[in-house]
């Protein structure tokens, strides 16, 4: 079946602009995470979604960033006035429960340069 | 200090190898383990969850040790696909999962 999908996959910003990117969850699942992966590091936390629920913000770095998924299936991450800083691969995870030990699928990510 | 804390490597064995990689965790709250592989330029992917009394898939065995807060992951008889980035993950009873860096592996012919 299909798995997570994310788009753009490569994004280009000048330093101020508004990037937007999406994630489309395997349908059905309930969770749905974002995470940045800076280069040689490993996947850092920014949100969690429940249904359409932003139970978890925590990880996000700046009040710059603002997460939605106003139906419960897909997601947008948005950056506002992007800085070279928030250059990073943009990891999508979804999962069918919502607890913390099952798997989280992954999808291929958005890398973001910031110019 | 990170939470989650990883040898980067990178590891270089020849193909048939053993090799073990170890992770601790410094937040004894922690819950549930995990390795994640992360081929070059692709997404993380579940290897395998990891139990309080170990836990062996094929080539691959994983061990906790609650006691002293590390997680370990041995890969018997390497193989060349094998070659990917191994990400120890943590997670503290909440909903983030905690990542290590990764250690990164080459298997060699």
């Amino acid at each position: 079946g299909a798995g997570v999908s994310q788009s753009p996959r490569y994004k280009v910003a000048k330093r101020g602009q508004d990037v937007a990117l999406r994630c489309d969850p395997i349908s059905g699942h309930v969770s749905l995470f974002w995470y940045q992966q800076a280069l040689g590091q490993g996947p850092e936390f920014l949100t969690y979604f429940q249904n359409e629920a932003q139970l978890d913000k925590s990880g996000l770095p700046s009040d710059r960033f603002f997460a939605e998924r106003p139906e419960g299936s897909v997601s947008t991450l948005k950056i506002q006035r992007t800085q070279q800083e928030d250059s990073a691969v943009y990891l999508c995870a979804s999962s069918p429960r919502t607890d913390y030990s099952y798997e989280q699928y992954f999808g291929p990510g958005t890398r973001l340069t910031v110019t | 200090r990170k939470e989650v804390e990883q040898d980067p490597g990178p590891f270089n064995v020849p193909e048939g190898a053993t090799v073990a990689f170890n992770c601790t965790y410094s937040n004894s709250a922690s819950q549930s383990f995990f390795w994640y592989r992360q081929d070059c330029r692709k997404e993380p992917k579940l290897l395998m969850s990891v139990y309080s009394s170990g836990n062996e898939d094929g080539r691959f065995t994983a061990q906790l040790n609650r006691a002293s807060q590390y997680i370990s992951l041995l890969i018997r008889d390497s193989k060349l696909s094998d070659s990917a980035t191994y990400l120890c993950v943590v997670n503290r009873g909440t909903l983030d999962m905690r990542f290590g860096a990764g250690t990164r592996l080459t298997v060699k012919p």
